[in-house]
Formats: C-alpha cells, structure tokens, sequence
C-alpha cells in the first residue's frame, strides 16, 4: 500500500532532550517536506527536499534539522527542544515538487514539558 | 511575499444545502493555488488544485473552485453538502515560477448539520 509513515505518533519530552521523528514514504518520490500544524496557525512548512541530499528551508526552520540520505526517507531532528515546539507535525511527499499532490503521513503528535 | 487569507475560520451548514469557503490570496506574481481537506485525527489529502488552464477547477467529492485573478480569490463552492464533508480545508499557495514553498492558510472548519 501506497502511504507515507510517521514515527512516533505521540511523543511527550522534556526541554532540551533531543529528538528525532522519522518520516518514510514508499511511492519513490523525489519531493518530501514537513509541516507543523497549530491551531489558529493552520500548517506551517518548515523543511522541503527536492531530492537525496537537497533541502532547503520552509517558513519556519528555526530550531529544526532534517537530513535526506536516502530517497524514502525524511527526519526531522530537534537538538534542543523547547515548548513553543509542541505542536502536530505532518510529513509528506510527492512525485517531483509541491505543484504535485502530496500525500501525507498520519501526523506526529509532540508535547515539549 | 505571499500569503493566503482564509477568511471564516467556522462556517456551519446544513446537510443538502450549498456551501461557499472564501480564500484570497495575495501575490506579485502567478500562483499555483490548492485546497487541502482534513478529516477528524487524519493528514490532509488534495481535494482540487489550479495550476493553469481552465479557472473552473472541478476536485474530488463535488468540489469546485474557481480561480479569479483581479479579485485574487480561490472560493472553494459544493452546491448539496453532506455529514460527510464536515472537516477542516485549508488553502494554498505556491508562488509561479518554480517555487517549492507551499504556504497554508489558517483553515476553515466545516460543520455540516443534520
């Protein structure tokens, strides 16, 4: 089945502790992004990848690192958590850029204490 | 710069009534303009999307948009709603000219009544 993963779904940390939440998609795409949603924010893009590694910031990386070693898969890493990063994060990707439909993963769940 | 304005955050309707979901969006150049639907604790999957051609977009579900360009609007239209359709959409844009940035309005939340 087509679909891209997300791990953890739910993750509760403290300020400070790093952390990694993994993003996988099987349709061999060359286009991954991730996204933060808050209420009254709607979904916020932080990273984008073009293709194995490309990146390049989205409206708000500060505090966030991503990687793309292999075609599926996407990390977003925070070195240093802080609670204004608690928020519900979505990974997605698509056949060659954001002008594609893109799919996106069940979403991640973060709570920064 | 660009930006999109969804500008009801709640718009509630009853089932088999018509429904309208506003979206402006402001930018210096052409745009690629999109809406996204998200179902209760799920990811947002594409419902229609304007890229060129034809400003009447027709999407899944009995969705349709309409792009103007000189009032720089996006209104998301279904003319008989259903329970089904309650869910929250969003709005995007992407500036022309080969960007990547998808930029998210702050989503409209549907309520579709009995």
């Amino acid at each position: 089945e087509a679909q891209v993963t997300q791990n953890p779904r739910y993750l509760i940390t403290v300020t400070g502790k790093k952390l990694t939440v993994t993003c996988s998609q099987n349709m061999n795409h060359e286009y991954m992004s991730w996204y933060r949603q808050d209420p009254g924010l709607g979904l916020r893009q932080i990273y984008y990848s073009m293709n194995v590694e490309v990146t390049d910031k989205g409206d708000v990386p500060e505090g966030y690192k991503v990687s793309r070693k292999e075609k599926r898969n996407f990390p977003l890493i925070l070195e240093s958590p802080s609670p204004n990063q608690t928020s519900l994060y979505f990974c997605a990707s698509s056949p060659q850029g954001a002008r594609e439909t893109q799919y996106f993963g069940p979403g991640t769940r973060l709570l920064v204490l | 710069a660009q930006s999109v304005t969804q500008l009801d955050s709640q718009v509630p309707v009853f089932e088999e009534a018509p429904v309208e979901l506003r979206c402006n969006y402001s930018s210096s150049v052409s745009v690629y303009l999109f809406w996204y639907v998200q179902y209760p604790n799920q990811g947002l999957q594409l419902l229609l999307k304007y890229l060129s051609g034809s400003t009447l977009v027709k999407g899944i579900n009995g969705f349709e948009a309409e792009f103007n360009k000189s009032q720089t609007s996006f209104h998301l239209r279904k003319p008989s709603v259903h329970i089904s359709d309650t869910a929250e959409y969003f709005c995007a844009v992407i500036r022309g000219g080969g960007g990547n940035k998808l930029t998210f309005g702050t989503g409209t939340q549907l309520k579709v009544e009995l």
